[in-house]
């Protein structure tokens, strides 16, 4: 099972750029990598998904090099209302559904 | 458009109780799933749903009892209630999982038992 790794916090300020980088090195052939943002008193929020090289979406990038054994979630210019906490979960389909959500990261975005 | 709902919102019991907590999706979605979320250990996956009637355990079934008799309608039942199931509780849905789609939460139900 590709459990994963994550920052446990981070700060940034507004306008900056954040990276978040998750470790999964166990991550399986078909596995995907999904990442999540959870506000207070909500559910998460699927923000982006990918499988290999780059991928882009109006929210944000994702960076998985070839090995996949890491995967950085990239969000541009980061205002007030990102603070919240980012899920880097890896669907592991063998087994059954064993869906592992990291710890979390949990972004303090400053003023 | 009320997607993926959860009731109740709050809810306090006490040990030895049972209770149920409700997800309702409106998506027609084939797979659901039940998640508890304690301070320091993330989301754990409790159960899920394939379909209607199809139901296997997660990472943390103990104490817990769901069933699916509708595509639409994900129960998790505590038979007996125990403070350690004192934890947010999420429900989601996906509706094909083959083609990696997402999973969509609900806002949870914060559960606490006395």
């Amino acid at each position: 099972l590709a459990k994963t790794t994550q920052p446990i916090s981070m700060d940034s300020y507004e306008g900056q750029e954040v990276n978040i980088t998750c470790s999964h090195n166990n991550i399986a052939t078909n596995d995907y990598i999904t990442w999540y943002q959870q506000f207070p008193s909500q559910g998460p929020r699927f923000i982006i998904q990918g499988y290999k090289t780059k991928v882009t979406n109006e929210v944000a990038s994702l960076f998985i090099p070839a090995d996949r054994k890491s995967s950085t979630l990239s969000l541009p210019r980061v205002s007030l209302s990102d603070t919240a906490v980012y899920y880097c979960l890896v669907d592991a389909n063998t087994g059954g559904f064993k869906t592992i959500f990291g710890a979390g990261t949990r972004l303090f975005v400053k003023a | 458009d009320a997607g993926i709902t959860q009731s109740p919102r709050y809810k306090i019991t006490e040990t030895g109780r049972q209770v149920t907590l409700m997800c309702h999706q409106t998506w027609s979605h084939s797979y659901m799933f039940w998640y508890r979320q304690d301070l320091g250990h993330g989301l754990r996956l409790i159960y899920y749903s394939a379909a209607a009637d199809i139901t296997d355990k997660g990472e943390v079934p103990d104490g817990y009892v769901v069933s699916r008799s509708k595509t639409e309608n994900f129960p998790l039942t505590l038979e007996s209630a125990t403070r350690s199931q004192t934890s947010v509780y999420f429900c989601a849905s996906q509706g094909d999982r083959y083609s990696n789609q997402p999973q969509h939460f609900g806002d949870g139900t914060r559960l606490s038992i006395l």
